[in-house]
């Protein structure tokens, strides 16, 4: 089965390091960017940064630059969000997502047309 | 604040047509296509329409997407209660070098 299965949900403190996991299965990891879209509670979707675990070439949303890692390991077909001293702010389901690729009249397009369930993190004292 | 801008809610009754707009600009939907995603209560967004106009497999016919300029519209027909939902539209930005979302769109079948 074609899936991404995220890690659990988490509780921590504030100035904690986290890393949350993304696995993808029954298709080529290497050959699909994966990224990570952030929902805070009660709000909408925000883009943070996609991965190529075929070279691990990633690229952030402004807004996430320097607040987030993102990484990959494609030996486990797993790729990592991760924070080095969470916020209180950090609190939010966080989706991980294939990004596939299509061509129509020559023009690449993109979309995200996989995604796991979420991993909710939850950071409070 | 959302770089693509949709309406924060709609409602129709079941059988009715409902449209959800999706504005942006020329960086973002004037330059790429546009992709919306729904997302039932409590579960993860799944792609709904992508490249415009396109849907995937087992996604139903009711749904149609639309683009015009730096604007884009979902078309829902034959609403069903399962409508119920979240929709997103989503494009990429070239200025931002990025996906932008829109704010989301609750659609509410009375």
């Amino acid at each position: 089965e074609v899936q991404l299965v995220q890690s659990g949900a988490e509780v921590k403190k504030p100035g904690e390091s986290l890393k949350i996991s993304c696995k993808g299965s029954g298709y080529s990891f290497t050959s699909y960017w994966i990224g990570w879209v952030r929902q805070m509670p009660g709000k909408g979707l925000e883009w943070m940064g996609i991965i190529y675990p075929g070279d691990s070439d990633t690229r952030y949303s402004p807004s996430f630059q320097g607040q987030v890692t993102i990484s990959a390991d494609k030996s486990i077909s797993t790729a990592y969000l991760q924070w080095s001293s969470l916020k209180a702010s950090d609190t939010a389901m966080y989706y991980c997502a294939r990004q596939s690729r299509g061509i129509a009249a020559a023009v690449n397009y993109w979309y995200f047309d996989l995604w796991g369930r979420g991993t909710l993190v939850t950071v409070s004292s | 604040q959302s770089v693509l801008t949709q309406p924060p809610s709609a409602s129709g009754t079941p059988g009715q047509r409902v449209t959800i707009s999706c504005s942006g600009s020329s960086s973002n939907i004037g330059s790429n296509t546009v992709n919306w995603y729904q997302q039932l209560p409590g579960t993860a967004p799944k792609l709904l329409i992508y490249s415009h106009n396109q849907r995937p497999s087992g996604v139903p016919d009711r749904f149609s997407g639309s683009k015009s300029g730096t604007s884009a519209s979902l078309a829902i027909s034959g609403l069903q209660s399962e409508d119920e939902a979240d929709y997103y539209c989503a494009a990429w930005d070239d200025s931002l070098n990025g996906w932008v979302f829109g704010g989301g769109t609750k659609l509410t079948v009375l």
